[in-house]
């Protein structure tokens, strides 16, 4: 079946360093793929996504890659700040709008 | 951004009883909304997608007759976990995709099951 694979499940970075997350799906009908970030009690909301028409996203200091043949996609935040400590997950998700999720990798910048 | 809620935020009910959750979007009409559990330090794993009007459908694994949807409008879901058990016990969290398409879908704050 459908299938999302995340890596690291774990990273910590010092504060203003970069921040790079994996993510591979095994469905080469997924086209759309967001990333969420989720805090202790709290449900998942969306920071980015990216569909499959384009290879290359950013907003301010996060940027989303695809690399639709390797069915590769990547997080990557830069200038990390103490607050984007969090559970970030990525997902996938086809036509149908049922999203996969990732196993979810902790983030810790430590200040 | 769009908003959906859900209620309660949390809910402690004893085993063998039926809690009911609600999921609402706030300021846009949802004709599908999907339901997830999590539990701790997991993912999140879809259990069924709920369909205004029509029967919800349960991924593999999901009992339909022990979580059951029903989507009442076009902007409320609500799912009831019947018979609780304490393995039932979990974040349940509902989603919706916003007016622009299926595919850009906004988070529920989500809603704490504990069953003693």
């Amino acid at each position: 079946g459908e299938n999302v694979e995340q890596h690291p499940s774990t990273l910590s970075v010092q504060e203003g360093d970069s921040a790079v997350i994996k993510c591979t799906y095994s469905d080469s009908a997924s086209n759309y793929f967001p990333w969420y970030k989720q805090e202790l009690g709290k449900g998942p909301q969306l920071i980015i996504d990216i569909r499959s028409n384009v290879g290359e996203k950013k907003d301010q200091r996060i940027a989303v890659t695809l690399n639709k043949t390797a069915k590769h996609f990547s997080l990557h935040i830069t200038e990390t700040q103490p607050e984007d400590s969090a559970v970030y997950f990525c997902a996938a998700s086809s036509n149908t709008g049922k999203l996969i999720f990732g196993q979810g990798t902790t983030l810790q910048v430590k200040p | 951004g769009a908003v959906v809620s859900q209620h309660p935020s949390w809910v402690i009910c004893k085993s063998g009883t039926s809690v009911k959750i609600e999921c609402r979007s706030l300021d846009f009409q949802a004709t599908t909304m999907f339901w997830y559990r999590q539990f701790p330090k997991q993912s999140l794993m879809l259990m069924a997608t709920s369909n205004e009007g029509s029967k919800a459908t349960y991924e593999q694994g999901v009992e339909k007759d022990k979580f059951l949807i029903n989507h009442a409008s076009l902007t409320l879901s609500t799912l009831t976990v019947t018979s609780a058990h304490p393995e039932d016990s979990s974040f349940y969290i509902c989603s919706a995709p916003t007016a622009s398409g299926i595919y850009e879908q906004y988070f529920g704050p989500g809603t704490r099951l504990t069953v003693t």
